[in-house]
């Protein structure tokens, strides 16, 4: 497997826009995160979904943001409008869905809002 | 709440040296415990996995160790090298929990 897969690598953006980032998961993990780390706070969960539902989505910032998963593989991360507070590194992750389980995670979104 | 800290935030040796990471947390009431390394730039590579129920894991000059009820591990790395340098990040999950609550890492440069 190619392991966690993130898509744009880098985005910038001016403020207002829509920003949309984008992630595939291990195929067969049933677990998928979304992670917001800034040099200010770290690592920050946002949501995660457990087979394709939200289960906890309380560390989402804002009505600005939010997630879908409509299938097993794909997941969105979208922000509208963005704002200059939001640039970050939004990493994914997923794991499988038995107790005790890595969590593993994609090289990350470097996004940037001007 | 959960609260992870790691200590001490940054760390500079000399090629050749053992050296430990410490990370410590306030709920001992974890699931398990998760060592990550992050090069600038890059995403979290799993390092070492420890299940509650453990006391330490090892992988190659790696060893981590975990003492739930002092709420407390450590990360060993043995005869360091220049490509050991990055950040090393802790992640605890609690019982009952999937998400992981993460330390804010150790900036760890050897230097040849």
């Amino acid at each position: 497997d190619a392991g966690v897969i993130q898509s744009p690598r880098h985005e910038v953006t001016e403020m207002g826009q829509e920003v949309t980032l984008r992630c595939k998961p291990i195929s067969g993990h049933d677990y998928l995160f979304w992670y917001r780390q800034t040099m200010m706070r770290g690592l920050e969960l946002l949501i995660y979904f457990n087979n394709n539902v939200p289960i906890d989505d309380s560390g989402m910032p804002e009505d600005r943001f939010s997630a879908k998963m409509p299938n097993a593989s794909f997941s969105t991360l979208k922000i509208q409008p963005s704002e200059p507070r939001d640039s970050a590194v939004y990493f994914c992750a997923s794991s499988q869905d038995t107790r005790g389980t890595e969590a593993f995670f994609g090289q990350g979104t470097r996004l940037t809002v001007v | 709440k959960q609260e992870v800290t790691q200590i001490p935030a940054a760390l500079s040796v000399p090629e050749g040296e053992n050296l430990v990471l410490n990370c410590s947390f306030t709920d001992s009431a974890i699931y398990n415990l998760q060592w990550f390394r992050q090069d600038p730039g890059k995403g979290l590579t799993s390092l070492l996995l420890i299940q509650s129920s453990q006391r330490e894991q090892t992988s190659g000059r790696l060893n981590a160790s975990l003492d739930k009820s002092s709420g407390r591990s450590t990360l060993y790395i043995a005869a360091s090298q220049p490509g050991d340098s990055a950040t090393y990040l802790c992640a605890v999950r609690n019982t009952g929990f999937q998400k992981l609550v993460f330390g804010t890492g150790t900036r760890l440069l050897v230097s040849p």
